[in-house]
């Protein structure tokens, strides 16, 4: 099983939508947990960061954590067509800093 | 704003040479992570570097080492290539003080091996 663990997909939702993105790890001393944007070929491109149980908004993204499930989400209001890219989850567990990542989910907003 | 700067970004190298990769932090970042894509795939951890010692290390194969130095960059050696090792190469740095481990990656290198 991996590490951390999220729907490959594809997601598909349409332009204005809202997206919903899911990430479940395995560590219970996983610390920071972060999710990342990546268009094809190209870097990964931080889009939020949350480490204490609860909601974190910014803009149009919301990230929700609850370390007793272990369990992230990643929420994307008024989807736009240049939000299609892979969103990938990571966290950081107990005693590193090295990232964790799953496999990713690939959202297309469709217009 | 200033991001990370990965040089080259793209090199074509044959079975058995030498590559070096080269990654140059955000200003007053002092911790840097190399972390190793194939296609498809999600990016890999290497290894990582605090204040020019290493802090944390990853599948990174015996064939590979890297330092950080004095200004903060960092260079990925890496000999006797393979052709499995042909892979996007992401250098990524942090702020170790005030941060939650928040990193921001470069661009990348694409290596190819033929």
């Amino acid at each position: 099983q991996k590490e951390v663990e999220q729907n490959s997909g594809p997601l598909s939702v349409p332009e204005g939508a809202i997206a919903s993105l899911n990430c479940t790890y395995s560590d219970r001393g996983s610390q920071s947990f972060f999710w990342y944007r990546q268009y094809s070929g190209k870097s990964p491109e931080l889009i939020m960061f949350i480490y204490s149980n609860g909601d974190k908004e910014d803009g149009r993204f919301t990230a929700q954590l609850n370390k007793a499930s272990q369990y992230v989400s990643l929420l994307i209001r008024d989807s736009q067509p240049s939000d299609s890219a892979t969103y990938l989850c990571a966290v950081t567990q107990g005693g590193s800093e090295k990232l964790v990542f799953g496999k990713g989910t690939k959202l297309t907003v469709n217009p | 704003a200033a991001g990370v700067i990965q040089s080259p970004r793209h090199l074509i190298k044959e079975k058995r040479e030498t590559a070096t990769l080269k990654c140059y932090p955000i200003p007053r970042h002092d911790t840097v992570y190399w972390y190793q894509q194939g296609p498809g795939q999600d990016p890999q951890f290497l290894i990582s570097f605090y204040e020019k010692m290493q802090s944390d290390k990853g599948s990174i194969p015996d064939r590979f080492s890297a330092q950080q130095f004095s200004d903060y960059h960092s260079e990925l050696n890496m000999s006797s290539l393979e052709l499995g090792d042909s892979a996007l190469y992401f250098c990524a740095s942090s702020p170790r003080a005030g941060s939650f481990g928040e990193q921001y990656f470069g661009p990348g290198t694409r290596l190819t091996v033929t």
